[in-house]
């Protein structure tokens, strides 16, 4: 099966800075990307995604790329606001399913100090 | 904006009791999922539906967890008997027939 390995575990940094998190994948049968945003004692938010026809896709301030050749995607995250301190989780679609099987990285604890 | 409901959003109960949990999924949504959520960790898949149909329940424990979605719509997890290790954040979610999935804001259970 899929397995996705998400890195770093922490991240912490000064208002306006950017954030980066990688993630990479096993399956090279996947082809859905998306990424969720977690505040504490809420369900994910998804905020971005990208399949694997697509190099790079950006959303305002947030911007998701994928290798699709060394299998792995990272999401950025420019001018970083306070609100943006949460939990973020990246997944993998596993491959073989015509359904939307998601298998989720360990989640970057992102921290935005003001 | 449409949702995913899930209620209670929160349950406390004794080991060995049974618990459920519901879900409403957004409308027009065919695959619905549940997912368990350990406390630092990403969600993990339990059972997945496409309309009233279960298409993926390898990772549900069947001995105690059962889920059903009889119309084809709203749908409901059970755990029978709870147990201590079942303490954890249940997540329903919903989609189109693709990949995007939708989740709903949790129940959290907490087995005493």
């Amino acid at each position: 099966g899929e397995n996705v390995e998400q890195h770093p575990s922490t991240l912490s940094v000064q208002e306006g800075d950017s954030a980066v998190i990688k993630c990479t994948y096993s399956d090279s049968a996947s082809n859905y990307f998306p990424w969720y945003k977690q505040e504490l004692g809420k369900g994910p938010q998804l905020i971005i995604d990208i399949r694997s026809n697509v190099g790079e896709k950006k959303d305002q301030r947030i911007a998701v790329t994928l290798n699709k050749t060394a299998k792995h995607f990272s999401l950025h995250i420019t001018e970083t606001q306070p609100e943006d301190s949460a939990v973020y989780f990246c997944a993998g679609h596993a491959g073989g399913t015509s359904y939307g099987k998601l298998t989720f990285g360990q989640g970057t604890i992102l921290t935005v100090h003001p | 904006e449409a949702e995913v409901a899930q209620s209670p959003r929160y349950k406390i109960t004794e080991k060995s009791q049974a618990v459920a949990f519901w879900c409403d999924p957004i409308s027009g949504h065919a695959t619905l999922y549940w997912y368990r959520q350990i406390l630092g960790q990403g969600p993990e898949l339990l059972v997945q539906f496409q309309d009233e149909s279960v298409v993926d329940d390898s990772q549900l424990p069947k001995d105690r967890f059962s889920a059903e979605r009889l119309k084809g719509v709203d749908s409901t997890l059970k755990i029978q008997p709870a147990e201590l290790g079942d303490s954890a954040m249940y997540l329903c979610a919903s989609g189109y027939n693709d990949d995007t999935q939708y989740f709903g804001p949790g129940t959290r259970l907490t087995v005493l």
